[in-house]
Formats: C-alpha cells, sequence, structure tokens
C-alpha cells in the first residue's frame, strides 16, 4: 500500500543531543514538508522540500536540518540548538494537481528528557 | 495576519445537533481550501475538499466565499465519533506547493 511512514512513533531525547526522525514515502510524490504540532496549537512548517537535492526554510526552521537526497525520504535533524524540542512532528507529501491532497505520517512524539 | 484563522472552540453539542465551521484566509489569491479532520494524538486526514459551488459528503457540507474568503463546514446529525479537531487549510497560490493550516476547531459530541 502506498502512503508516508514516520519512525520512530516515540523518541526520547536528552539535552544537547541531535536526534533524527525518519519520513519514507511511496507514493511518488515531489514535493514533502515537516510540521510541528505543539498542545492546543495549529501546524507550523520547519522545512519543505518541492524536487530532490533542495529545500526551503518554513516559519521555524531555527534547530532544525534536512536532507533530500532521495525522492522518497525526506528526514529531519532536531539539533541541540532548538531549545524546546518537545513536540508532535508530522511529515507530508503533497499530491498537487487537479486533486490536491497532503498526506501525513504518523507521527513522531518527541519528548527531551 | 495569519494566513489562516479558525475558531478554535471548543464546541460542546450533544448528539443529534448541527454545528457548522468558519474559517478565513488572508491571501485572495488562495488556489485550494481543504478541511482536515484529526483526532487526539493522531495524524491529521483529509475529511474533503471545498469547491467553489459548494459540496456535500452524507452528513458534510463544505462552501467557499471567495468575496468574503472564508470556507465553512456544517454537520448535521452529529454522531459520538465526529468529535475531533477539524483544520481548515489553504493552499497556496498557484506554481506553490505550500499548504496552510488553521489552529483547528475542537469538536466534542456529547450523548
Amino acid at each position: 500500500d502506498g502512503g508516508i511512514t514516520q519512525s520512530p512513533k516515540y523518541l526520547f531525547r536528552k539535552e544537547g543531543q541531535n536526534v533524527t526522525l525518519s519520513c519514507e514515502q511511496n507514493l511518488n510524490h515531489d514535493a514533502m514538508y515537516w510540521y510541528r504540532q505543539d498542545p492546543g496549537q495549529g501546524l507550523r512548517l520547519i522545512y519543505y522540500s518541492q524536487i530532490v537535492n533542495d529545500f526551503q526554510k518554513g516559519d521555524i526552521a531555527e534547530g532544525y536540518s534536512v536532507s533530500r537526497e532521495k525522492k522518497e525520504s525526506f528526514p529531519l535533524t532536531v539539533t541541540s540548538a532548538q531549545k524546546n524540542p518537545t513536540a508532535f512532528y508530522l511529515c507530508a507529501s503533497i499530491r498537487t494537481g487537479m486533486n490536491t491532497e497532503a498526506f501525513f505520517g504518523q507521527g513522531t512524539r518527541l519528548t527531551v528528557v | 495576519r495569519k494566513e489562516v484563522e479558525q475558531d478554535p472552540g471548543p464546541f460542546n453539542v450533544p448528539e443529534g445537533a448541527t454545528v457548522a465551521f468558519n474559517c478565513t484566509y488572508s491571501n485572495s489569491a488562495s488556489q485550494s481550501f481543504f478541511w482536515y479532520r484529526q483526532d487526539c494524538r493522531k495524524e491529521p486526514k483529509l475529511l474533503m475538499s471545498v469547491y467553489s459551488s459548494g459540496n456535500e459528503d452524507g452528513r458534510f457540507t463544505a462552501q467557499l466565499n471567495r468575496a468574503s474568503q472564508y470556507i465553512s463546514l456544517l454537520i448535521r446529525d452529529s454522531k459520538l465519533s465526529d468529535s475531533a479537531t477539524y483544520l481548515c487549510v489553504v493552499k497556496g497560490t498557484a506554481g506553490a506547493n505550500n499548504l496552510f493550516f488553521g489552529t483547528g476547531t475542537r469538536l466534542t459530541v456529547i450523548p
């Protein structure tokens, strides 16, 4: 079945550590996105990529980094520079054209311990 | 001004009630509009796209008013299973694939 897979579902990070969240899609979508969601708030865009080997900062990119070496993969690294990383992270890809739709992975819940 | 604004609620309604959510968007050149549903601790899933002529899917009706730049979602005969957060989503201008999300409106249907 086609879809987006995020892993892990839960992740615990010690202060000062970098961690990488995985996002893989087999939908053949060009555009992929990372969002952060905090309790009671909407989705905020961290980074997005419209095509392989290219990505752009979103509204809250500080303390995060991404890569897009393959169409299927868009990993997000939460660096130690991100001062408040505890949140729910959602990866999405978008089918464009006549029937635009965003498809989301199941999310990764990151907690700093 | 935010790209998309929604009333966060919460809306607490009895089973069988009709409830409506509104959402406004700031960019008059926006192309596509959607309602997503998000259950607690889950990912958002597409509920329905919103077309200029308005569209209906069972108990759900979505409408778009381009002149006033708002989108609405009407839920008739509310069920307990409708309890969720409803996100208003707007796609940017042609050629851009960015989606802008509202903060969501939380609905609780009470027995």
